[in-house]
């Protein structure tokens, strides 16, 4: 089945302990993309990567790092988690050709206490 | 930069009624319309999109018009069912597909 994973689904963390929340796709897609979603703010662009070790970043890219060194998966790190960061992230995928079609993971609610 | 904004932010509809979703967009640049339905406890899916070269689109009881004159499109659900209640998002694509902009989302609920 086509799709886009991302681990955990949920976690609740604390100030200043690095994570990670990890992508992957199974669609040889060279788009990826991070987005958080916040309640009356809807989806805003962490950070894309065109291509591998290709990445660029959205609207909302502080405090957040990211890496492309496969294909496949579009790690999202958080080096120094805040409160702030405390939100409902998706992991997203299309072609870089063809219909652009943004496939969706199912989300990772985080929370940072 | 693209900036998209989305009213209403909620809408309740009775089983059977017409329900409509109005976007509009600030770069003119922009091309590619989709919608976005969210389904509580999973991501955002398509459920229909437009380009620019048409200004009407329909799939069922689903419909996106586009006037890029004016800068706004809009999604049409007629005949709704309870199954439609979910959060709505339009999107413009920008920056030569970079990034697709997202409206702040419309919450239907339809009651039977």
């Amino acid at each position: 089945e086509a799709q886009v994973t991302q681990n955990p689904r949920y976690l609740i963390t604390v100030t200043g302990k690095k994570l990670t929340v990890t992508c992957s796709q199974n669609m040889n897609h060279e788009y990826m993309s991070w987005y958080r979603q916040d309640p009356g703010l809807g989806l805003r662009q962490i950070y894309y990567s065109m291509n591998v070790e290709v990445t660029d970043k959205g609207d909302v890219p502080e405090g957040y790092k990211v890496s492309r060194k496969e294909k496949r998966n579009f790690p999202l790190i958080l080096e120094s988690p805040s409160p702030n960061q405390t939100s409902l992230y998706f992991c997203a995928s299309k072609p870089s050709s063809g219909a652009n079609v943004l496939t969706f993971g199912a989300g990772s609610r985080l929370t940072v206490l | 930069g693209e900036n998209v904004e989305q009213h209403p932010s909620t809408l309740s509809v009775q089983e059977g009624d017409s329900a409509v979703i109005k976007c509009t967009y600030s770069d003119s640049a922009s091309n590619y319309f989709p919608w976005y339905k969210q389904e509580l406890g999973k991501g955002p899916q398509l459920i229909i999109d437009i380009r620019s070269n048409v200004g009407e689109k329909k799939d069922q009881r689903i419909a996106v018009t586009l006037n890029k004159t004016a800068k706004h499109f809009s999604l049409h659900i007629t005949e709704t069912q309870p199954e439609d209640s979910a959060v709505y998002f339009c999107a413009a694509e920008h920056q030569a597909g970079t990034a697709l902009i997202f409206g702040k989302g419309t919450t239907l609920s339809v009651s039977s």
